[in-house]
Order: structure tokens, then C-alpha cells, then sequence
């Protein structure tokens, strides 16, 4: 079956733009996760969806990252006002129920490239 | 911020040769998970292994876990070029937020033909 998709596959911007990212997780999987790995931080976990439970914020750098997740399946990755220090790739994962929760799926990422 | 820090940061070993990696963490855990990544993209579970399991096998892969120490180790044994990547820990918190994963630094492992 399908694996976690994530597009565009490579973003560049301008800094101070927004950019949005998307991820699609694999089809009935209820847990998605954000994290993004840049050089200086390594792979740091964002932010969290589990089913219609309120999200786990707690990895956004800032307050202008935020993330949606539409109808149980979908999310999409706002940065608004991109800096440079954004620049990194944004990992998405999905994960199943029961014991098979803890495994995670990663997409392949996306590339983000501020200048 | 990491949790947990790999040892050593790179190796590289002839094919055919195992191959051993070291991760250590901070707190306490519910699991504790291996990844591979190639080329800087996606990244691929290897294998779990939860905080009351001390060994667990798969294929050519073998993790230990000590949790007194808070320290696991990753064996890749008869090791192909193929296995040429950079391999990853990762910790699973013990209650709420699910089970978000907390990333060591990594090992480049490198396998020469």
C-alpha cells in the first residue's frame, strides 16, 4: 500500500514569505507527527495528532509555525514569515493503533529552503 | 533538543564485518526505537524495543537495551554495502503526547566493498 506522501519534495523562498507543506499519512493510521532536522538541531519532534484530540504544540519553535489536520487525515505545515534559521527538511510520520502505535512511518520529507 | 547522544558519530568497516552503535538518553522511556536514513530523506524503522525487554532480534539486526544505564546498542552483523546510511535512536516518552519520538545525533555508517 501507499506510504506517507509529503509535498512539494523541495521548497525554496524568500524570507519573510509564508510557505505551506503538506502530508498525507498512510490511509487509516489516526496518530501524525511534524519534525523537522536541520544541521544545527539534529531531528526535533513538532507537533502531534492523535484522532479529534486537541494537537500536542509543545515542539513549535515558534508562534509562527502552526499546523492543521483536516478531516482525521491530511495536515498541512504553516510557517508564516519565513527566516533563515527555518531552513531544514520537515519530516511528517504517521502511526497506527494498538501496539503497532509506537512504529512510525516517515514520508520523504520536504526541503525547505529559505534565502 | 536531544535526548540522546550515538557513539561514535561515524564508522566505517569493511563489508561483511558487523557493526556496533551506542545510544545513551536522559530520562525515562517506554520505548526505544531505531531508524535508518539514506541520502539525508525519509526515514525507515528498523526495530522497537520497549523499556521491560532487554534483547530483541531481527534479520541481521540485534538491539540491546539497558535501562539502568539508559543505553542501547544497535549490532548490524554481516554487513552489506546496502547498509551504508546514517542510523538513529529514538526515545518514546512514558505517558500523553503520544509517542513522540526524541532523536539522538546519529551515527554515519559507512560499509566499503
Amino acid at each position: 500500500g501507499a506510504g506517507v506522501s509529503q509535498s512539494p519534495s523541495n521548497k525554496v523562498t524568500e524570507k519573510g514569505k509564508d510557505v505551506e507543506l503538506r502530508c498525507d499519512p498512510i490511509s487509516g493510521h489516526t496518530a501524525l507527527y511534524w519534525y523537522r532536522q536541520s544541521l544545527g538541531q539534529g531531528l526535533e519532534f513538532l507537533i502531534y495528532f492523535q484522532g479529534n484530540s486537541a494537537p500536542d504544540k509543545s515542539g513549535l519553535p515558534s508562534d509562527r509555525f502552526s499546523a492543521e489536520r483536516t478531516g482525521g487525515s491530511v495536515s498541512t505545515l504553516t510557517i508564516q514569515r519565513t527566516q533563515q534559521e527555518d531552513s531544514a527538511v520537515y519530516l511528517c510520520a504517521s502511526s497506527g493503533r494498538g501496539r503497532a502505535f509506537n512504529e512510525q512511518f516517515f514520508g520523504p520529507g520536504t526541503r525547505l529552503t529559505v534565502l | 533538543s536531544q535526548q540522546g547522544e550515538e557513539d561514535p558519530q561515524a564508522l566505517s568497516i569493511q563489508e561483511g564485518e558487523n557493526a556496533t552503535m551506542n545510544c545513551s538518553y536522559k530520562t525515562s522511556i517506554n520505548n526505544l526505537q531505531w531508524y535508518r536514513q539514506n541520502s539525508g530523506r525519509g526515514l525507515v524503522h528498523l526495530i522497537l524495543i520497549r523499556s521491560n525487554e532487554r534483547e530483541k532480534h531481527s534479520g541481521r539486526l540485534r538491539v540491546t537495551l539497558d535501562t539502568s544505564k539508559k543505553s542501547s546498542s544497535l549490532l548490524i552483523t554481516a554487513s552489506r554495502a546496502a547498509d551504508t546510511a546514517s542510523y538513529f535512536c529514538a526515545t518514546g516518552g512514558l505517558t500523553g503526547g503520544g509517542n513522540k519520538l526524541t532523536f539522538g545525533t546519529g551515527t554515519q555508517l559507512k560499509v566499503e566493498l
